[in-house]
């Protein structure tokens, strides 16, 4: 596809669960950046990649959050033994490249909600 | 560290009323600024940009003017239409991988 595909859509989960939301980029972007929306308090950054590396995890929540990006491509963030404050539209983003006021363009997001 | 504040929404205005929605900004460095938008059941675009001092990013009839002495980057339209109703976001970057900071978002509504 043209955009960023975020999958799946929707998924609810039970807490102490882990889940894992993939990203697919825009074909040929070398960043990709995930970000937080939670109720009421905009959006959160967690992690950007540049290529396969993540220079900056600086806005991972805790060490239950992990991500990974292979082949330049897709990216899986992975959220172990899942909290309800983990519930969240989680955000993919991509842009040709990493230099400040590149447009990053967004995916659809992933609903996670964690009972 | 980085901040950005924006206005509290939602708000509501009647089509070809005039729109303001306040930002003002906390950086370290100069910072490139954003307006972002969230149409219903569709993912963020970028609305407008300005990456230095009294540049003025302009699109779809939205305007805002980057404005070092006030950080500030108010967004403006002349004649809001029900089309234009979101959630908008303002934004800032700096060096480190062009990771953005956003505001809350503020929903803005257009009623006929």
């Amino acid at each position: 596809g043209a955009g960023v595909s975020q999958s799946p859509s929707n998924k609810v989960t039970e807490k102490g669960k882990d889940v894992e939301l993939r990203c697919d980029p825009i074909s040929g972007h070398t960043a990709l950046y995930w970000y937080r929306q939670s109720l009421g308090q905009g959006l959160e950054f967690l992690i950007y990649f540049q290529g396969n590396s993540a220079p900056d995890k600086s806005g991972l929540p805790s060490d239950r959050f992990s991500a990974e990006r292979t082949g330049g491509s897709v990216s899986t963030l992975t959220i172990q033994r899942t909290q309800q404050e983990d519930s969240a539209v989680y955000l993919c983003a991509s842009s040709p490249q990493q230099g400040v006021g590149e447009k990053l363009f967004f995916g659809s997001g992933t609903q996670l909600s964690v009972l | 560290g980085d901040s950005v504040t924006q206005m509290e929404g939602p708000v509501t205005l009647s089509e070809e009323a005039f729109l303001t929605i306040n930002c003002t900004y906390t950086a370290t460095g100069y910072p490139s600024l954003f307006w972002y938008v969230q149409y219903p059941g569709e993912g963020l675009q970028l609305l407008l940009k300005a990456t230095k001092a009294d540049d003025k990013g302009s699109n779809k009839g939205f305007e805002a003017t980057y404005r070092k002495e006030t950080t500030s980057f108010h967004l403006e339209k002349g004649s809001v239409q029900v089309s234009d109703s979101a959630v908008y976001f303002c934004a800032l970057a700096t060096g480190g991988g062009n990771k953005l900071t956003f505001g809350t978002g503020t929903q803005l509504k257009v009623e006929l």
